[in-house]
């Protein structure tokens, strides 16, 4: 079983659509990321979560500790949102590596 | 200035002959991490190292090797190549547990 899993695996979107993609993990963390990794492969940081609830322009991230949970959102996606995110965590004592998930692939159609 | 590159881009090399990829910074970051994305599976710990000379091994370390000589750079060696070590190679740095990480964009290799 995989410590990290995400859902959807795909996700098909209008503009304009509120957009939630999840991640839950099986083990103790220090720390959560959401990253984005678009077409050209780049990988660029989003969000590092420890509690509670972070935002940033249209994107915002939440996570619960005791569920083992966190979810990212999208307000009035658009277009250019399109990519793959994917939630990575920092097992406790782990000297910062980090657990991945296997990414959410977002497209959202004009 | 990225604050990280990598080193070469894209690479195509032949089965049994010996690789180098070469992670640079310029944060000065004490944790430095080899990666690898293959489809199916998320992003892959290789190795990593946590100071000049101080390197461990991750999830999918067999068939290679790393150094670290200065806080700037950290070399990943494929010593003999194979195909199953065609992937993409992500190279990333923090400065610690806890702190952000930055990737860099990614090294293309192609082993044939």
């Amino acid at each position: 079983k995989n410590e990290v899993e995400q859902s959807p695996q795909n996700l098909t979107a209008q503009e304009g659509e509120f957009i939630t993609i999840n991640c839950s993990y099986s083990v103790g963390i220090s720390a959560l990321h959401w990253l984005q990794q678009h077409p050209g492969g780049g990988i660029v940081s989003l969000f590092m979560l420890s509690s509670g609830k972070k935002k940033h322009g249209r994107l915002i991230a939440t996570i619960n500790i005791q569920e083992k949970h966190s979810s990212l959102h999208i307000t009035a996606s658009h277009p250019r949102d399109s990519a793959v995110y994917i939630c990575a965590v920092i097992h406790g004592g782990s000297q910062g590596n980090l657990i991945f998930g296997k990414g959410t692939k977002l497209s959202v159609k004009p | 200035d990225a604050g990280i590159t990598q080193s070469p881009r894209h690479k195509v090399t032949e089965t049994g002959t010996p690789v180098t990829l070469r992670c640079h910074q310029t944060e000065n970051h004490r944790y430095m991490y080899w990666y690898r994305q293959d489809p199916g599976h998320g992003l892959r710990l290789i190795h990593y190292s946590y100071g000049v000379k101080d390197t461990d091994k991750g999830e999918v370390s067999d068939g290679y090797s790393v150094s670290r000589s200065k806080t700037e750079d950290f070399l990943l060696t494929l010593e003999s190549a194979t195909s199953s070590q065609t992937s993409v190679y992500f190279c990333a740095i923090s400065p610690g547990n806890n702190y952000g990480y930055t990737f860099g964009s990614g090294t293309r290799l192609t082993v044939v």
